[in-house]
């Protein structure tokens, strides 16, 4: 069966320090892969999707970056974090062209400091 | 453009009672359309797809494309059914979803 990691759970990082979040599937190949953020009162918002190996589109201009090194891996990055980067991240992935829903990862709780 | 509106941020009913939460979207084409749910210390998962035209936990939605809306019922809430609620659209041929800002469904005893 396919399952989705992401880590850590939480991170405490302070204002201009580095960011990295990794997210990894297993049980699948080739799927597409998203970073969202989930905000009080403003739902999820897409941040970056992937459909495959350093294939990255970004939907909003912001201080985030993302890069997919392999077929399974995701990561959300950051040279200089700012304190409105605070927030829930979740990673989530779905098949290559399906009708299926996304399955999402466990979340990330950052907080900038 | 792609939109997704559910118009009530919190919602608040008694048990036994029916439940019903609204989801409204704006595409031009024919979508496909999902409701999320997120229990309490629990991930994001998928209740349910218009696609699929199935119940799950007695949940049932509805695309209605003459009023644009996918709103998500059920007959009878349950407490367990208190939870955050995200309707969510796929255009045709995208590869991702739009979610809304959604609703929090609180079931009292």
């Amino acid at each position: 069966s396919q399952t989705i990691h992401q880590w850590p759970a939480t991170l405490v990082q302070p204002v201009g320090s580095p960011l990295s979040l990794e997210c990894t599937v297993e049980g699948t190949s080739n799927p597409n892969l998203y970073w969202y953020r989930q905000a009080a009162g403003r739902g999820l918002q897409l941040l970056f999707y992937s459909v495959g190996i350093g294939q990255i589109s970004s939907e909003v201009p912001q201080n985030l970056s993302a890069s997919r090194p392999q077929d399974r891996q995701f990561i959300l990055s950051s040279k200089k974090l700012l304190l409105s980067d605070s927030g829930f991240y979740l990673c989530a992935w779905t098949r290559t062209g399906g009708h299926d829903g996304y399955t999402f990862g466990s979340g990330t709780r950052l907080t900038v400091v | 453009a792609q939109r997704v509106t559910q118009p009530e941020k919190l919602l608040s009913v008694f048990k036994g009672a029916p439940v019903e939460l609204k989801c409204n979207y704006s595409y031009s084409g024919s979508p496909e359309l999902f409701w999320y749910v997120q229990y309490s210390r629990q991930r994001l998962q998928l209740l349910l797809r218009h696609i699929s035209r199935e119940s799950i936990k007695g949940f049932t939605a509805d695309l209605n494309k003459g009023e644009t809306s996918f709103h998500l019922k059920k007959p009878f809430a349950q407490e367990e059914d208190s939870a955050m609620y995200y309707c969510a659209l796929r255009g045709q041929g995208a590869q991702k979803l739009v979610f809304g800002q959604g609703t929090r469904l609180t079931i009292n005893p």
